[in-house]
This record gives structure tokens, C-alpha cells and sequence, in this order.
């Protein structure tokens, strides 16, 4: 069965500061993983995935993730964080071969000015 | 272009009554999935259509539950016999192709069984 650990209910980040959301993933064969994030009162919004190829992988608005096999890691990142980036951000995964996708349970990301 | 539409967004149901939820895909995505996201937990899977056929329904809590595309567009998710447990927002997605792709969210409807 395939799962997923978001070990941070919640972060809390200086504006200008980098960000980590963290996320580490169990599935059996290879992994498709997602990160989405979800503003107050706005449904939830797709950032960046990793299918294959490179381990670092950008998408929307400056966020970039690196996919970590050995240690089964797909942490979120971004280099200098903003008040507007203050949200609800869930991890997923998809082992190939299935359409089933698993979320985490969300981190808080709060961004203080 | 338009998202992913819901309705209603908020239903209050009493215990037993039976209710429907609606969801409009984005046009031309062959692959809708429904969640349940409880209050304070991610999206937990519950059932994926390609095109009209209902690929896997093995997140459906119980046999209260049922889903159905009949012409590979509109879904529609149905809940007989409504019990509190079943009071959570519904999230439905569609995407592209397969779960390989990203997939686009509705704003969700809010189930309220009293």
C-alpha cells in the first residue's frame, strides 16, 4: 500500500527566509509524487510533480521539490518566502501502474512578515 | 477556461436522507476522481472514472456510496442513507489523462449530515 508522511503540521518561516515543507513517501514501485497547495476558501491547486528524470523539479510561483530515492523524500522548497505563500500545502504519490492517488494530511505553512 | 465545477458547495442533510453530488469536469479530461477530505485531514481517495468507466471504487467507505459518469463527462456521487460520519467536503478532480498527470480540483461540496 502505498502512503504518505508529512511530518510538520505546521512551518513557520520569516518573509526573505528559504522554506522547507517536508515529505517522505512508501509505495512499492516506482513513484509519481505531487505537491498541491490550498489557499482559505480556494480548492486545492496543483505546484509541481516528479515523474522521472531530473531529482530537482520547479513549478508554479518559485517552488521547487527534490525527489530523494534513498531516503524516499520529497521535500518542497523555496528560496525566499513571501507573505502570499502562507497556505495549506499537501504532499501525494502514485505508485506507477495505478490511478489511486494518497495525500498527506497537510503542513500549515505560515509566512510572518 | 472553466475549472472544475461542484453543486451544491453546502448541503445540510438530516440522518437517512439520501443525497447527490454533482461535479462538471473540465472539458475534454478523461479521468475524474472523487475525494473525502474530513475536517483537518487530506483528500482520501474515493473512486476514479476513465472516460465512463468506473476504473477502481476501492476508496468507497460503503456500499451507501455510489458514483457514476454515464456519458464520460458530468459525474455524479450519491450517498443513501446519510449518517454523520459521512459530514466531510467533497472534493472532485479531473485530469488530462491518467494520475500521472496533475490534476485540477473543484471548490469542493460540504456535507453536513444532522
Amino acid at each position: 500500500a502505498q502512503s504518505v508522511a508529512q511530518p510538520e503540521d505546521q512551518v513557520n518561516v520569516a518573509e526573505g527566509n528559504p522554506l522547507t515543507v517536508k515529505c517522505t513517501y512508501s509505495v512499492s514501485g516506482n513513484p509519481y509524487l505531487f505537491w498541491y497547495v490550498q489557499y482559505p476558501n480556494r480548492g486545492l491547486q496543483f505546484l509541481l510533480k516528479y515523474i522521472t528524470g531530473d531529482n530537482l523539479v520547479k513549478g508554479s510561483y518559485g517552488f521547487e521539490a527534490e525527489f530523494n530515492k534513498s531516503q524516499t523524500s520529497f521535500h518542497l522548497k523555496k528560496p525566499s518566502a513571501l507573505v502570499s505563500d502562507s497556505a495549506l500545502y499537501f504532499c501525494a504519490v502514485r505508485e506507477g501502474g495505478y490511478q489511486k492517488v494518497t495525500f498527506g494530511i497537510g503542513t500549515k505553512l505560515q509566512v510572518i512578515p | 477556461g472553466a475549472g472544475v465545477s461542484q453543486s451544491p458547495r453546502y448541503k445540510v442533510a438530516k440522518r437517512g436522507q439520501d443525497v447527490a453530488l454533482r461535479c462538471d469536469p473540465i472539458s475534454g479530461h478523461v479521468s475524474l476522481f472523487w475525494y473525502q477530505q474530513a475536517l483537518g485531514q487530506g483528500p482520501e481517495f474515493l473512486t476514479y472514472f476513465q472516460n465512463e468507466a468506473q476504473l477502481d471504487k476501492s476508496g468507497l467507505p460503503s456500499d451507501r456510496f455510489f458514483a457514476e459518469r454515464p456519458e464520460g463527462s458530468v459525474s455524479t456521487l450519491k450517498i443513501q442513507r446519510t449518517q454523520q460520519e459521512d459530514s466531510a467536503v467533497y472534493l472532485c478532480a479531473s485530469s488530462f489523462r491518467g494520475g500521472g498527470n496533475e490534476q485540477y480540483f473543484g471548490p469542493g461540496t460540504r456535507l453536513t449530515v444532522t
